[in-house]
């Protein structure tokens, strides 16, 4: 299957400072790919979608300006988390689709490993 | 507005007992349904999804799924656990609009007795 990485696995930053993170997808164009945030025992909450080229999207709540996302290729996605806090750490984890030709159903979305993120 | 339910949130099974975990979604239409696994500390993998066809979907690892329209339900099952099942298990669905978004629901923790 197809196969979409995250770097790095893990991070720990001081407050105030950014972080960004880098999601992929190695064997595959990925024309949207979206970002999740999960706390430790909570399902994955979606936090902004990622168009190549486009600007994001972002769920209700999710702040754009601390949370930047930037899709430059199709194959690579970033979340930079601006002037992180000890709130903001979490496991961020990337999902990218790969669009297929063909009706409905065929797009399926392809997880990253995720990235740890510990604010101190 | 569209729901995942997972009302078990811990499952406790011994090792070689059969498992089923629940789900029941509420959407206006039939959605794709998807069960993911999660290890610890680690991303989500596939385990089968449903797009239309037979109801009662293959995954891998061993693990089946019966989609009941009906009961709006979509339940995991597996006939025989391993210790290596145990993870978190998230049941998800996605409307039928190649260009919509995946919701998740709370997920179920499995546990295994030795």
């Amino acid at each position: 299957g197809a196969v979409v990485s995250q770097h790095p696995s893990w991070v720990i930053c001081k407050s105030g400072t950014s972080v960004k993170i880098e999601c992929r997808s190695l064997d595959f164009q990925a024309t949207t790919m979206f970002w999740y945030r999960q706390f430790p025992k909570q399902s994955l909450m979606l936090m902004a979608t990622s168009n190549e080229g486009s600007k994001a999207t972002y769920e209700q709540g999710v702040e754009k300006d601390k949370f930047l996302i930037n899709h430059a290729s199709l194959t690579l996605s970033t979340l930079t988390v601006t002037s992180a806090h000890p709130e903001d750490s979490s496991f961020y984890i990337c999902s990218a689709r790969e669009r297929l030709a063909g009706g409905p159903g065929l797009d399926e979305q392809f997880f990253g490993p995720g990235t740890r993120l510990t604010v101190l | 507005a569209q729901s995942v339910t997972q009302p078990d949130i811990h499952i406790t099974v011994s090792e070689g007992a059969s498992l089923e975990l629940r789900c029941n979604y509420s959407y206006g239409a039939t959605p794709y349904l998807f069960w993911y696994v999660q290890s610890p500390g680690q991303g989500l993998q596939l385990l089968l999804k449903y797009f239309s066809g037979d109801t009662l979907v293959q995954g891998i690892k061993g693990f089946e799924a019966e989609f009941k329209r009906s009961q709006s339900s979509f339940n995991l099952r597996k006939p025989s656990v391993h210790w290596s099942d145990a993870a978190e298990y998230f049941c998800a669905v996605a409307p039928m609009n190649r260009d919509d978004k995946i919701i998740f629901g709370k997920g179920t923790r499995l546990h295994i007795l030795p």
